[in-house]
Order: C-alpha cells, then sequence, then structure tokens
C-alpha cells in the first residue's frame, strides 16, 4: 500500500472550513484514499474515501487532484466536536487491511 | 445499542497472567480485526479474520493469539501477558461484500495495563 504524508498538527476557527492535506505521491491507479479521525482514545472513525473523483457526504468532502498524489478534506464549518486527530490511508480492496500513519491533530479553537 | 462492543473497557492485570479481550459486533460482518495504539502512535494490526475459518497474522503478532468463535465474535488472548503490550486496544469491522473493504468500524477500545 502506497504511503501517506500528513502536517503533524492544524489549527481552525470554529465555524471556519478546516483543509487537511494529504500527499500520497506513490499511490497506484487501483488504490482508494481512505479517511478516518480518532477523538481523544475513541475507536477511529470512517469519513469518506474516494477513487479519482471529488467525493461528498455528510461529514465533508474529498478533492483528489487530478494526477492522484495528493488530496484533501474539507470540514465544511469545524466545530469544536471536530477536533481529533485524522488520518489519510491509500490502501486497495485486496486484504482489507488499514494502514494508520501519525495523522494531523486538527485542533478547532473558538 | 452499539454496533461493535469490546469487553472490559479497562482493565489492569500482573504481568505473566493470561487475559482475553473480547469483540462482539451485531452489523453481520464477516471481517474482524484487532489492533493495538501505543501512545502518540496510530493503529497497528495484530490479526485479522476474514470468516470463521480464516485467521491470519498482522503486523505486530507476536505474543497474542485469536479466537473466531463466530461471525459475531473475536478474541484477542495475551497468553502471557508483558508491560510493553500495555496499550489501547481496538477491534473493527468489515463487510466483503460492500465494494470498498477498507471501510472499517471499531469499537470503543480496551485499555490494558500491564504491571
Amino acid at each position: 500500500d502506497a504511503k501517506t504524508t500528513q502536517p503533524p498538527s492544524m489549527d481552525c476557527a470554529e465555524g471556519r472550513a478546516a483543509n487537511l492535506p494529504c500527499n500520497h505521491s506513490t499511490i497506484s491507479g487501483n488504490e482508494y484514499v481512505y479517511w478516518y479521525r480518532q477523538i481523544h482514545s475513541q475507536g477511529p472513525q470512517y469519513i469518506i474515501h474516494g477513487l479519482k473523483n471529488n467525493e461528498t457526504n455528510e461529514m465533508a468532502s474529498l478533492i483528489i487532484t487530478e494526477d492522484r498524489k495528493s488530496s484533501t478534506l474539507i470540514l465544511p464549518h469545524a466545530t469544536l466536536r471536530d477536533t481529533a486527530v485524522y488520518y489519510c490511508i491509500v490502501g486497495g480492496t485486496s486484504y482489507g487491511k488499514l494502514t494508520f500513519g501519525q495523522g494531523t491533530i486538527l485542533t478547532v479553537h473558538p | 445499542d452499539a454496533d461493535v462492543t469490546q469487553t472490559p473497557r479497562n482493565r489492569i492485570t500482573k504481568t505473566g497472567k493470561r487475559i482475553m479481550l473480547e469483540c462482539s459486533q451485531t452489523k453481520g460482518h464477516d471481517r474482524m480485526y484487532w489492533y493495538r495504539q501505543d501512545p502518540g502512535l496510530g493503529l497497528r494490526l495484530i490479526y485479522y479474520s476474514f470468516d470463521v475459518k480464516d485467521i491470519n497474522k498482522g503486523e505486530i503478532s507476536d505474543g497474542y493469539s485469536v479466537s473466531r468463535q463466530a461471525q459475531a465474535k473475536f478474541s484477542l488472548s495475551l497468553e502471557s501477558a508483558i508491560p510493553n503490550q500495555t496499550a489501547l486496544y481496538f477491534c473493527a469491522t468489515s463487510d466483503s461484500g460492500q465494494d470498498i473493504v477498507n471501510t472499517q468500524y471499531f469499537g470503543p477500545g480496551t485499555r490494558l495495563t500491564v504491571l
């Protein structure tokens, strides 16, 4: 599975959009991009995934560049409850395994 | 009720003791996983099971064993606990019937302390 690079931490004001970047320059053609988050020692929570096209659900939007070497998770209106560690994971469907890196600590402040 | 439950939620034990962590799910998923998380680190895969008769080692299986008693139950055992197994343990499930098998659903975690 391709490795990912994320900034260790980011800040965001409550009510503003949080844009979390992820680099995955070695991603292969059949690998998906997944985003999970973990709120203070709770179990990780699935957010969104994508292959080539941009995706949106009730939680977030995922923007994947045309060359697929990077992506951005967008939380459109961040709240204090969005403070968490956000993991960008790249992988295929063959084994169903997830490889968690260090993630980005997002802090949403009032 | 939670879809993925773990028992116990917290456990303190002594070196050399045998410990079992249990995971149950009501999601009807066929795949189950055990991860551990150390402070400040990401999750690491211990074991995974794609169905009742299929058990596979993950990246850090030494010192652990598992049992898939039924589709809904997956237990993790520490035969002889040691202090460096102190960690937060998570169970997860996924559905191979979906086109995206990496969408995993996690339990609340078990905090294990080995003295």
